[in-house]
C-alpha cells in the first residue's frame, strides 16, 4: 500500500515570489509520482510526472519537481508564481504494475497574493 | 492529450432519489475507469474501479449497492447513486488511464471535470 503526505495544507505567497509545495510518500514498492492541479469546481490537470530517469522533471506552467528517493520526496517548485497559479495542488502516486488507481495526498492550497 | 467528459456537471436532487453520472473517454478506449469522491476542501478518495465486461471493484467501506457502477462500453462508465441522502452530497470525479502496457503513458490518468451532487 502507498500513502502520500502533503505537509502544508495552505501556502500563501506573493506574486512573483518562488514557491515550494512539499510532498512525501511511503511505499513498499517503487512508484510513479505525479502532481495535479485543481481549479475550483473542476477536474484535475496533470502538471508533471516522474516515471524514471532524470530526477528533475519539468512540467507545464513553469513548474518543476525533484524526485528524491532517499528522502522519499517529490517537492514541487516554481521560481516565480502568478495570480493565476492560485489553486489546489495534489501529489499522487501509483505503482508501476497492477492496478493503476492513484493514491492522493491531502492537497495544498496555493494562494497567490498581489 | 486524451479527453474525459462527465455528465452532468452539476445535479441537485431530493433525498431518496437516484442519480446517474456518466463518464466518457472521448478519443480513446478505456477498459478501466476509476471513480473518486471528493468532499469539500479534502483530497480525492478512490471509490471503485470500473471494469469493462466485468464487475466493478469497490474500495473498503464503499457500499456497492449504494453506488452502482456499470461499464457499458469501452468508452462509457456510469455511476448511479441510489436512494441518495444529504451525506452523499459530494464532488464525484472519474478518470481513465490511457496508453498501452509497457508504454510510458500507461500509468497516466485523465480526469473528467467532475460532477457536483447536492442532495436536499
Amino acid at each position: 500500500a502507498q500513502s502520500v503526505t502533503q505537509l502544508d495544507s495552505q501556502v500563501p505567497v506573493f506574486e512573483e515570489a518562488p514557491v515550494e509545495l512539499r510532498c512525501n510518500y511511503s511505499s513498499s514498492v517503487s512508484v510513479y509520482l505525479f502532481w495535479y492541479v485543481q481549479y475550483p469546481n473542476q477536474g484535475l490537470q496533470l502538471l508533471l510526472k516522474y516515471l524514471s530517469g532524470s530526477t528533475l522533471v519539468k512540467g507545464i506552467n513553469g513548474f518543476e519537481a525533484e524526485f528524491n528517493k532517499s528522502q522519499t520526496s517529490f517537492h514541487l517548485r516554481k521560481p516565480s508564481v502568478h495570480i493565476s497559479d492560485t489553486a489546489e495542488y495534489f501529489c499522487a502516486v501509483t505503482p508501476p504494475k497492477g492496478r493503476r488507481a492513484l493514491t492522493f495526498g491531502s492537497g495544498t492550497r496555493l494562494q497567490v497574493q498581489p | 492529450g486524451a479527453v474525459v467528459s462527465q455528465h452532468p456537471s452539476r445535479v441537485i436532487c431530493k433525498s431518496g432519489t437516484s442519480v446517474k453520472i456518466e463518464c466518457r473517454s472521448l478519443d480513446f478506449q478505456a477498459t478501466t475507469m476509476f471513480w473518486y469522491r471528493q468532499f469539500p476542501k479534502q483530497s480525492l478518495m478512490l471509490m471503485a474501479t470500473s471494469n469493462e465486461g466485468s464487475k466493478a471493484t469497490y474500495e473498503q467501506g464503499v457500499e456497492k449497492d449504494k453506488f452502482l457502477i456499470n461499464h457499458a462500453s469501452l468508452t462509457l462508465s456510469t455511476l448511479t447513486v441510489t436512494s441518495a441522502h444529504p451525506e452523499d452530497s459530494s464532488f464525484y470525479i472519474c478518470s481513465a488511464p490511457s496508453g498501452l502496457a509497457g508504454h510510458s503513458s500507461y500509468n497516466e490518468q485523465f480526469f473528467g471535470p467532475g460532477t457536483r451532487l447536492t442532495v436536499l
